[in-house]
Formats: C-alpha cells, structure tokens, sequence
C-alpha cells in the first residue's frame, strides 16, 4: 500500500552508462516531481510533471529526461552518467502543481545513486 | 526565485528539552511553509505545515510559528524524544508556487 514507490532502491553503475529509475503513486496526484539530494543532504527540485505534461524543468544537463506515460507514472533516464550524477534522487507526488496544506507533497524513499 | 535559509545545520539536545529550528524566505508572495522530518534511509514526511494567514499551528509536542513582516517561522519540540533524531527540513514555495524549495536541513540528535 505504498504511495509513492521507487525502483530500483540503489543503483551502482559506471561512468558512461545509460541508467533508469521508476516511480509510481497510487494516490491518484495529477502533479509528480523528481528531486535530487547531495551528499550534504540538499534536496533541490529537477523536474515536475502535471498530467503528464512537464511544467518544472530546472538547471538540469539535457543527461537527464524525465518520461511520464501516465499520471501516476513518472521515470528518469540519465545517459551518460557521471561521478557528479552521484546522489539520492526522491519522487514525489500532490494533487495539483504546487503543494498546499490540502495537497501536501509526498515523497518516495528514495533511489540512492552510485556513479564509479 | 524563492531562497530559503535554515540554522542551525546541526542541534543537539538532551531528551526532554526543546529544540527550535528556524528558516527565512525572501519572496514575500509566499503563502505556505511545511516542515518535512527525514529519518535515515526514507524519504521527507511533512510533519507540520502553516500558512500565511496563521500565526501559530499545534500539533502535540510540535508547533510552527510564522512571522509574515520578518519572513521567517520557526519549528517547535517539546519534550523531545531519542525518536525525533533525525534530519528536519523547512520549505516554501516558489515564485511560480508550483514547487517546494527546501532549507539546507537541521540534523537533531536527541540523547537519552
């Protein structure tokens, strides 16, 4: 009965490598988000779909493509991974863009990413 | 955009004290500020959230306060337990109000 869940839990891989994370909600949110969180533990918005529409793209390398076949599916695809690339990356969910305190953000566990 | 700061990094407390986080925003058309805990290996669960139009929410042995004129709020524990330990995370929205921007986190360490 998870709301958010993300796939897989850690990911180790290589320099160069093409690699995917998948995220799912069941709570029925229209708006989906990717976050990255560095090893200082700072969590900074990447992307935001809406329906599956992108609406938040922010300063990510065009490395990252984020594909949302439905709305309540929202997976990331990094090519070329780099030692930088490094980092838990969470998937969240709300009901609309933008949280509010009838739509509070949920997250994920998290996906813990390791570049070598 | 929408910049927030949050002190301390780091706050260690004996079980049973107080522990106060604090976090100001610079854009002042924000409008709503949850607090989100992060224990190890999960991901953020909001824990408390308040907006603009409120001063002051309780819940039990947490309460967040907001100061609209300063553009800062603050989190609250009472009494706190070993099981509050853990990273703890102011955030508000952006300009576009479509995101949450997060605070650097407060690692609390409660010792029994």
């Amino acid at each position: 009965d998870t709301a958010v869940s993300q796939t897989p839990k850690y990911l180790v891989t290589q320099m160069g490598n093409d690699k995917s994370i998948k995220c799912e909600q069941n709570l029925g949110h229209d708006t989906m988000y990717w976050y990255k969180q560095d090893s200082k533990k700072f969590l900074k918005i990447m992307f935001s779909y809406n329906n599956k529409e992108l609406i938040i793209n922010e300063t990510v390398p065009n490395r990252f493509s984020p594909k949302s076949p439905d709305k309540a599916h929202l997976n990331l695809h990094i090519n070329s991974l780099e030692l930088g690339d490094s980092a838990v990356y969470f998937c969240a969910s709300s009901q609309h863009p933008g949280p509010t305190p009838n739509s509070p953000l949920h997250f994920g566990n998290g996906t813990r990413l390791t570049v070598t | 955009g929408e910049n927030v700061e949050q002190h301390p990094s780091t706050l260690s407390v004996q079980e049973g004290d107080s522990a106060v986080i604090k976090c100001t925003y610079s854009d002042s058309a924000s409008n709503y500020f949850p607090w989100y805990k992060q224990e190890l290996g999960k991901g953020p669960q909001l824990i408390i959230d308040i907006r603009s139009n409120v001063g002051e929410k309780k819940d039990q042995r947490i309460a967040v306060t907001l100061n609209k004129t300063a553009k800062h709020f603050s989190l609250h524990i009472t009494e706190t337990q070993p099981e509050d330990s853990a990273v703890y995370f102011c955030a508000a929205l952006n300009q576009a109000g479509t995101a949450l921007i997060f605070g650097k986190g407060t690692t609390l360490s409660v010792s029994s």
